[in-house]
Order: C-alpha cells, then sequence, then structure tokens
C-alpha cells in the first residue's frame, strides 16, 4: 500500500525560484495537509483541505499556496522561494472529522527542500 | 494561541532503561496523541487519548490523558535501540474543528546499546 507520497523528495532551489511540491494520497481521505518541519519546532500546519476543491490556512502560510483539484492529491507551491523556508516538507492525509478519526493523520515521508 | 510545552528536549539512556516524557498547556484539549517520528521518516501515530484520566497501553508504551485535560505523559518501558527517534505529542482543541491539531516541538530519543 503506498499511503501517502510526495514528490520531490529532495529539492534545492535558488531565491526567487518557484516549485510546486506534489502530494498523492490513495486511501480515499477526505482531508489533506502540509506541514513544515524545523530544528526545534516541531511540526507547524501551512495549509490544508478539507475536500476537493477547498482550502484553508494553517499557522504559517505566507509564501505558500495549494491547490485541491482532485481528492487525491494537494500540491503546495512556493511563488518565490526565501532561505526561510528551507525545512522539510510533510504531507498529511486523514478521514473525516476532526483533524480525522480523533486526530489520526498519515504522513508522507517527507520533501527535503533547501533555499539558497 | 494553544501551544504544547513537550519535554524533555532530548533524552540520552541506556538500552534496558525506562523512558517518561510529558506534554503540558494551559489551554484544555479533548484529545491527546503521541507519535513517533523515525529518522528520514514521516510520523506515525503511536497512541490516541480521548478522555480525560485514560490510560492506554500499546506493548511497551503507556500514555495517560491528564485529568485536568491540559497535560498529558508518554512512558516507554524496556527500551530497545529501535525506540530511537522523535516522540511528539498532539492535542485537538475541545470543540475545535479541522485544522486545530497543534504539535509539540518533539523529544528526541537516543539510547545506547
Amino acid at each position: 500500500n503506498a499511503g501517502v507520497t510526495q514528490t520531490p523528495k529532495f529539492r534545492v532551489l535558488k531565491t526567487g525560484q518557484s516549485m510546486t511540491l506534489l502530494c498523492a494520497q490513495d486511501m480515499n481521505h477526505e482531508y489533506m495537509y502540509w506541514y513544515r518541519q524545523d530544528p526545534g519546532m516541531g511540526l507547524r500546519l501551512i495549509h490544508y483541505s478539507v475536500g476537493e476543491g477547498t482550502t484553508a490556512k494553517g499557522e504559517v502560510p505566507d509564501g505558500y499556496n495549494v491547490s485541491r483539484l482532485k481528492k487525491q492529491n494537494f500540491l503546495l507551491g512556493l511563488e518565490s522561494a526565501a532561505p526561510s523556508q528551507t525545512s522539510v516538507y510533510f504531507c498529511a492525509s486523514s478521514y473525516s472529522g476532526l483533524a480525522g478519526v480523533h486526530g489520526e493523520l498519515f504522513f508522507g515521508e517527507g520533501s527535503r527542500l533547501t533555499v539558497l | 494561541g494553544q501551544q504544547l510545552n513537550q519535554s524533555p528536549q532530548s533524552m540520552f539512556i541506556q538500552e534496558g532503561e525506562d523512558v517518561s516524557m510529558n506534554c503540558t498547556s494551559s489551554s484544555i484539549f479533548n484529545t491527546w496523541l503521541w507519535y513517533k517520528q523515525d529518522p528520514g521518516e514521516g510520523p506515525v501515530l503511536l497512541i490516541a487519548l480521548y478522555k480525560a484520566g485514560e490510560l492506554t497501553s500499546n506493548g511497551r508504551l503507556t500514555a495517560q490523558f491528564g485529568i485536568t485535560r491540559k497535560d498529558s505523559f508518554l512512558n516507554i518501558s524496556a527500551s530497545i535501540p529501535s525506540d530511537v527517534g522523535i516522540y511528539f505529542c498532539a492535542a485537538l482543541y475541545k470543540g475545535g474543528s479541522q485544522g486545530n491539531l497543534i504539535f509539540g516541538k518533539g523529544t528526541k530519543l537516543s539510547v545506547k546499546p
């Protein structure tokens, strides 16, 4: 079972470049999320989606955009990358309800992004 | 806003020792969760707690939902090398809607064989 798949796994960008991270889930989950993980900061929610065609801002949305055109995919875009966006990005999905069935998120393996 | 204070930040223990970590907050939550992140992987749910005072075990792991609804504890008994990783607590706001799951900053566990 694939679960939650993120591409690419690694990427190096120059300041000002744009890129898109793709997340795909095969569990028919309604809810999808993008988190970033920085040393000593834990996981911080960037954007999330409660269903196809919907998106909402999380804790740290600035500098990112998202789209959920298909239920199984959730895209995270950086229009003009900045060094502060160097991080490990995790996509997650869950069943419907409060962040899933009582909060169970299924995470991808992460995408490590470096902005020079 | 809501914040989870997770401690300790890191632990270096000997194989076979027991481990305790906790998460506290000034806010009330209706669900507490504990996740583990192996090196190079995404977090995986270990234990979910839904009621104040609840004590739940999963193998060598035991977690408790504090009576005040403001804290939670995770214990690991007889640690082994594969317990290495980062442990995150997470909590759902009381009556919260989608997006109201917050994470602690993690406890990094290292085990010496």
